[in-house]
């Protein structure tokens, strides 16, 4: 059974720093997604990582992927308020597409 | 906007009742999948389907049941209804069986 596991689970840091978010996966998989959720809202797809060493940027936030370490990171630099969400990556099972999520990561920046 | 269309947005019914959640994919998208997000259990999947036929099963329960009709629209029903079943259930579309999953707004369900 995949797991997927996410850390941290919570993380408050102040405007301006960086940080990174890490995504753990525990079987074979070669297409990993990173999602935003604001309270209450839908998720918006932020990155689709299909290969290995596939890295991705938009804005404050950079993606990546190691499929041989079965790792992704999210990196948030120099961080702004309007990042605060819940931030949630989802690993494909290699036979289908349903998606595994991790248990999220909720991102608070303060001022 | 997604452009996957969940009605209702908000339900609140009583213990043991059914409700049905109705889903319209991405105009084009053939597969559409359920996932439901409670505080205790996160995000899980539920069920797939392709062009009208399931593909994929996942922790959805007996008292749950969807389907996906030939206009590619999708309901998710839900019955013998339990306070545990209190969630906001999403449907998410994409184009072909693998690929990118778009989420719609969701459908707050609340069992009193």
């Amino acid at each position: 059974e995949l797991k997927v596991e996410q850390n941290p689970l919570f993380l408050s840091m102040q405007e301006g720093k960086n940080y990174t978010i890490y995504c753990n996966y525990s079987t074979t998989s070669d297409r990993l997604y990173w999602y935003r959720q604001d309270p209450g809202k839908s998720l918006e797809s932020l990155f689709v990582l299909l290969s290995n060493g596939a890295v991705k940027q938009e804005g404050r936030l950079m993606a990546s992927l190691d499929t041989k370490a079965r790792l992704s990171t999210l990196h948030i630099t120099a961080a702004v308020h309007d990042l605060s969400a819940t931030y949630f990556c989802a690993v494909a099972v290699s036979a289908g597409n349903m998606l595994t999520f991790g248990g999220g990561t909720r991102l608070m920046v303060k001022p | 906007d997604s452009g996957v269309t969940q009605t209702p947005k908000h339900l609140i019914t009583a213990t043991g009742q059914r409700v049905t959640l109705r889903c319209s994919p991405r105009s084009g998208d053939l597969s559409v999948y359920w996932y439901q997000q409670s505080l205790d259990q996160g995000l899980q999947f539920l069920i797939q389907y392709y062009n009208g036929e399931e593909r994929a099963k996942g922790n959805i329960l007996e008292r749950f049941s969807a389907q996906q009709f030939p206009d590619l629209h999708s309901e998710l029903n839900l019955s013998s209804l339990e306070l545990g079943d209190s969630a906001l259930y999403f449907c998410a579309s994409s184009p072909r069986m693998t690929g990118e999953l778009f989420f719609g707004e969701g459908s707050r369900l609340t069992v009193l």
